[in-house]
């Protein structure tokens, strides 16, 4: 079945060590993206991809980087300049960047750094 | 910048009642998408239901139906005939197409919605 891997599901780490966070789809869907969930927050945005070797800052991308190096992979470091890394983390694609049918989403990465 | 508020931290609705979660969004743009989405407890993502700005029509998708308002900027949720499975918290989101969203999906802070047997 086609879907986005996220993984893995919990992750623990150390403060001050780099992290990084797994997302893999074979839905062959151009786009990714990579949102950070709080409590009261909602979903917000870190960085996103429309294609292969290309990514772009979201809203809230201090402390985060990613890389494109597939169209299957869209993998999330989180560094140890995040000034608080513990939240859920949910990774997302769609077919073109301005598909209009919404995105399908992983089921996420919870992190917790101690 | 587009923004999305979701005025109800929580709501609650008996089993088989009908409820209604509200959402408002700003924007400057006459062409866009909105769209619910519904978070279970095992928190995997699912769309609801979608509405094209430039459709009058309000969007359906059986026991969902959505409300429309385009000049007041309104888009709330009806669930008719609530399940025990339609617990969940429930995300308003907006695409636009220009703008500080470039096209990508801007969410609301959700309402929890719980349903009572």
């Amino acid at each position: 079945d086609g879907g986005i891997t996220q993984s893995p599901k919990y992750l623990f780490r150390k403060e001050g060590q780099n992290v990084t966070l797994s997302c893999e789809q074979n839905l062959n869907h151009d786009a990714m993206y990579w949102y950070r969930q709080d409590p009261g927050q909602g979903l917000r945005l870190i960085y996103y991809s429309q294609i292969v070797n290309d990514f772009q800052k979201g809203d809230i991308a201090e402390g985060y980087s990613v890389s494109r190096e597939k169209k299957e992979s869209f993998p999330l470091t989180v560094t140890s300049a995040q000034k608080n890394p513990t939240a859920f983390y949910l990774c997302a694609s769609s077919i073109g960047h301005q598909e209009v049918y919404g995105y399908t989403f992983g089921s996420g990465t919870r992190l917790t750094v101690v | 910048a587009q923004t999305v508020t979701q005025s109800q931290p929580e709501m609650s609705v008996q089993e088989a009642e009908t409820v209604t979660l509200s959402c408002t969004y700003d924007t400057s743009e006459s062409d866009y998408y909105l769209f619910w989405y519904k978070q279970p407890p095992s928190r995997q993502m699912i769309l609801v239901i979608r509405q094209e700005a430039y459709k009058q029509q309000n969007a359906t998708e059986n026991r969902f139906s959505v409300n429309f308002q385009k000049a007041a900027k309104s888009f709330s949720l009806k669930i008719s005939d609530s399940q025990l499975g339609d617990a969940a918290m429930y995300f308003c989101a907006y695409r636009g197409n220009y703008g500080g969203s470039q096209g990508n999906l801007i969410f609301g802070k959700g309402t929890k919605l719980s349903v009572k047997p």
